[in-house]
């Protein structure tokens, strides 16, 4: 299997614990991509890396949250001292190089987030 | 502002039956990109189709179509002879110039299509 693989698919956590998560893109695809979906919503942008830069990053990214993509393959996300709130489908997608746009991402299974 | 409607939260049709869903976008961009995916109960987003700004042309793919119009700033996908393996969660997306990989996702259309 080529596609984009997330993991773990489902993450259980007490409130206040930290996780992380990991994502592998595809792997000549040099952008890669975090969203979070809640029940019922599309997709939000998170944050974006082209190789190993992180270039852009959502207002929805508080301080809890950092991503990293350290040698422009594999990224992880971390959320810090979680609340209830981040409960949530953590997406991950990668896209090829190429004219920003004109390409479409192509999405991990997710990593589904519980907070009790 | 950059925003995605997708005003039909949930449609079901009975099998065979044609099946249109709504997605209306806003930008001030001149240029950028509309998508569509579709979220099967799996739950893994699948791309179905891209179109640019400058091209209005609609697209026929199989059962699927798409007929996007500037004017009304609407680009809407037609499922004809629908089938059970439809039935998913669609977004409609939006990618503008401003910010190409900040793709922005409308809320959803969830399809069942009944036997």
């Amino acid at each position: 299997d080529t596609g984009v693989s997330q993991d773990p698919r489902h993450k259980i956590t007490k409130r206040g614990q930290n996780v992380t998560f990991r994502c592998d893109p595809i792997s000549e695809h040099n952008r890669l991509y975090w969203y979070r979906q809640t029940l019922g919503q599309g997709p939000e942008f998170l944050t974006y890396f082209q190789n190993e830069a992180q270039l852009e990053k959502s207002r929805l990214l508080s301080d809890r949250f950092s991503a990293e993509r350290p040698k422009g393959s594999f990224s992880t996300l971390e959320i810090q001292r979680t609340e209830q709130g981040d409960s949530a489908m953590y997406l991950c997608a990668s896209s090829p190089r190429g004219v920003a746009g004109l390409y479409e991402q192509y999405f991990g299974p997710g990593t589904r987030l519980t907070v009790t | 502002a950059q925003k995605v409607t997708q005003a039909q939260t949930e449609i079901s049709v009975v099998e065979k039956e044609d099946v249109t869903l709504d997605c209306v976008y806003e930008t001030r961009d001149t240029t950028y990109y509309l998508f569509w995916y579709k979220q099967p109960p799996s739950g893994e987003l699948v791309f179905l189709i891209r179109r640019n700004s400058f091209d209005e042309q609609n697209e026929i793919s199989g059962r699927y179509s798409w007929n996007f119009q500037k004017s009304t700033s609407s680009f809407n996908f037609t499922i004809t002879a629908s089938q059970v393996v439809d039935s998913a969660v669609y977004f409609c997306a939006l990618s503008p110039q401003t910010s190409y990989d900040k793709v922005i996702f409308g809320p959803g259309t969830s399809l069942s299509v009944i036997p």
